[in-house]
């Protein structure tokens, strides 16, 4: 069984650009996570999907992310315009759909962001 | 809200020797889940061990071991006979049992454990 991807693993972009992650979770995973974690910092919870319905964004840190995740599979998250401070490792977990019991999030490898 | 503390930024152990890692946590619920998440220099981030709050019996998988004080609000990982493969950032996590909380996991800051051969 394949694990979670994500696409790219690096990207170093300019202040002001824009860039898109991309995750593919595990296939029949319906709740697909994203994660970021800022240099020295705790891995801090960004949004959560059900399917193709976003359940919560609350850690969504401006409007200038925007994640999406087409018919309930992949998911991308847009950075637009990218800051400084977006710079960090964007991890996606994935978890199949049930009760606290057996939901148990897979990650993956995730995505370093660098804003020069 | 939740707070998960790793007080420990860095640990290093002896091959096959026996080393704990430190995590607490702050929290007023009583029903929650408690993750150790391993994540070698490649990246990809594993799960090591969960322990579930309502459970007295202090989880194992293998060589590695939790001790459990939820007075306490402590969760230390035990890693035994350590390997050259166990050196990694280690994470510690607390997940909520409540649908309310989307399942989401709130991590400590992580403790990079050495493995000296």
């Amino acid at each position: 069984e394949a694990g979670v991807t994500q696409f790219p693993s690096h990207s170093v972009i300019e202040k002001g650009q824009t860039v898109t992650l991309r995750c593919d979770p595990i296939s029949g995973h319906d709740n697909l996570y994203w994660y970021r974690r800022v240099m020295g910092k705790e891995i801090k919870f960004l949004l959560h999907f059900v399917k193709e319905s976003k359940q919560d964004e609350s850690g969504m840190p401006n409007n200038r992310f925007l994640a999406e995740r087409t018919g309930g599979t992949y998911s991308t998250l847009k950075v637009q315009p990218a800051e400084l401070e977006d710079s960090g490792v964007y991890f996606c977990a994935s978890s199949q759909r049930g009760g606290p019991r057996t939901d148990t999030q897979y990650f993956g490898p995730g995505t370093r962001l660098t804003v020069l | 809200a939740q707070t998960v503390t790793q007080s420990q930024p860095e640990m290093s152990v002896q091959e096959a020797e026996t080393v704990t890692l430190s995590c607490t946590y702050d929290t007023s619920e009583s029903d929650y889940y408690l993750f150790w998440y391993k994540q070698p220099p490649s990246r990809q981030m594993i799960l090591v061990i969960r322990q579930e709050a309502y459970k007295q019996q202090n989880a194992t998988e293998n060589r590695f071991s939790v001790n459990f004080q939820k007075a306490a609000k402590s969760f230390s990982l035990k890693i035994s006979d350590s390997q050259l493969g166990d050196a990694a950032m280690y994470f510690c996590a607390y997940r909520s049992a409540f649908p309310s909380s989307n399942y989401k996991l709130t991590f400590g800051k992580g403790t990079l454990l050495t493995v000296n051969p």
